[in-house]
């Protein structure tokens, strides 16, 4: 069974340009989040999909940001205009149940650099 | 809000004990995970601990639950050159599973 898979992995661009991260989570997980790793300091849940549906985005940190999974399948993260203190480790992670005992398996990251 | 703390290194001789440690907020959590992070890999899920227990062990791994002080630990017998990595301690916000806050990591570094 394939893992969670994320591209790029490692993305540079200059400030004010978009990204767009993608995020394919293992078959028949419905429940798709994306967290961010910014410096080295903690990780930080940025929001959670059921299917096609955002069920929790408080995590999202303005509206530069925005992500979709249209289908239920995989999921985009897009930043326009990227800023400086967005870069970071952007990752992925997928469940099949969403309970606290539902394990959650992660992506190896998408690395976004802003210059 | 809940809060996760983690010391940020650890350095050990191989065939040592690792003890990492972590202390958090949130007293409702049913449950308490660590997560490891090898070099260019993801998350994985290292082991988890139910509220209602004080210990878990798992071959060399032993989860400590100290509830009165919210504390939690991960004590790695016989460290191997092959368990450094980044240790992460996660507490899940209103028990969804998915919707978990991180410490800050703690990087192990196993000297030969």
């Amino acid at each position: 069974e394939a893992g969670v898979t994320q591209f790029p992995s490692h993305s540079v661009i200059e400030k004010g340009q978009t990204v767009t991260l993608r995020c394919d989570p293992i078959s028949g997980h419905d429940n798709l989040y994306w967290y961010r790793r910014v410096m080295g300091k903690e990780i930080k849940f940025l929001l959670h999909f059921v299917k096609e549906s955002k069920q929790d985005e408080s995590g999202m940190p303005n509206n530069r940001f925005l992500a979709e999974r249209t289908g239920g399948t995989y999921s985009t993260l897009k930043v326009q205009p990227a800023e400086l203190e967005d870069s970071g480790v952007y990752f992925c992670a997928s469940s099949r149940d969403a309970s606290a005992t539902g394990e959650l398996f992660f992506g190896e990251g998408s690395r976004l650099t802003v210059l | 809000g809940e809060d996760v703390e983690q010391s940020l290194f650890l350095s050990v001789r191989e065939g040592d004990s690792s003890v990492i440690n972590c202390t958090y907020t949130d007293s409702s959590s049913t449950y308490l995970y660590w997560y490891k992070q090898e070099p260019g890999a993801g998350l994985q899920l290292l082991t988890y601990i139910f509220s209602n227990m004080d210990m878990k062990q798992d071959q060399r791994l032993t989860v400590l639950l100290n509830k009165k002080d919210k504390h939690l630990s991960l004590r790695i017998a016989d460290t191997q050159t092959g368990d450094s990595a980044i240790y992460f301690c996660a507490d899940p916000t209103y028990n969804q599973g998915g919707k978990l806050i991180f410490g800050q990591g703690t990087e192990l570094s196993v000297k030969p």
